[in-house]
């Protein structure tokens, strides 16, 4: 089975700070990592993916991540913290789309990032 | 179009009301989900359609019945719901093939059972 844990419920930063938010994975395969944000109300929306590709993720809004097979790690970083990138963060794993997990996501607990100015 | 739509944005029922909620997409993916997230929760799985046929349930009680009439619709039909079923009802898709894609997220149906 694949899971995530996410270290942090929540993490706060002061605007212009680095942001960095904790993802470690289970997985007994190669597994495919996600960031999504999550504003109040909303759905959720890719920030970036890991598939195998490169271990240095690039995202949007200036977000990445560093997948480290060694750690079972996929943090999730940005150098300077902006307000509108309060919301909630969750990492999640997935398996083969075409397997038996017919690609569904597993997610960790979520961490709300709170930015003071 | 890289939209996932779901209607209606809010809905309040009764416990002895039946309601449906909508999904849809134009991106012909193959692979529908229903996730359904507490406050302060993660998402969590209900159902997963791979080319229109039910492939996940996660044990999810009778009163949700989903369907999935062709490959851009996804409906989750609600009969006799309990207050603690009120939730954020996410729906979801993304290409059966290849694996490493990512899913794309309505902005959910806010449930409020009364």
């Amino acid at each position: 089975a694949q899971s995530v844990t996410q270290l942090g419920s929540h993490v706060s930063v002061s605007e212009g700070a680095l942001v960095l938010l904790r993802c470690n994975y289970s997985s007994s395969v190669p597994p495919y990592l996600f960031w999504y944000v999550q504003y109040p109300n909303q759905g959720l929306q890719l920030l970036l993916k890991y598939t195998s590709a490169a271990t240095l993720v690039k995202g949007i809004n200036g977000f990445e991540a560093e997948f480290k097979k060694s750690e079972t790690s996929f943090h999730l970083t940005k150098p300077s913290a902006h307000m509108s990138d309060a919301a909630e963060y969750f990492c999640a794993v997935s398996g083969e789309a075409g397997g038996t997990s017919y690609g569904k996501l597993t997610f960790g607990q979520g961490t709300i990032l709170t930015v003071h100015p | 179009d890289t939209e996932v739509t779901q209607t209606p944005k809010h809905l309040v029922m009764g416990m002895t009301n039946k309601k449906s909620l909508k999904c849809e997409q134009h991106m012909g993916h193959r692979a529908m989900y229903w996730y359904k997230q507490k406050a302060k929760k993660p998402p969590e799985l209900m159902f997963v359609y791979s080319y229109e046929k039910l492939s996940i349930n996660e044990s999810v009680p009778s009163r949700f019945s989903p369907e999935c009439p062709n490959s851009s619709l996804l409906n989750l039909h609600l009969h006799a719901l309990q207050p603690e079923d009120s939730a954020l009802y996410l729906c979801a898709s993304r290409p059966a093939r290849p694996s490493n894609t990512e899913a794309f997220f309505g902005q959910g149906t806010r449930l409020t059972v009364v």
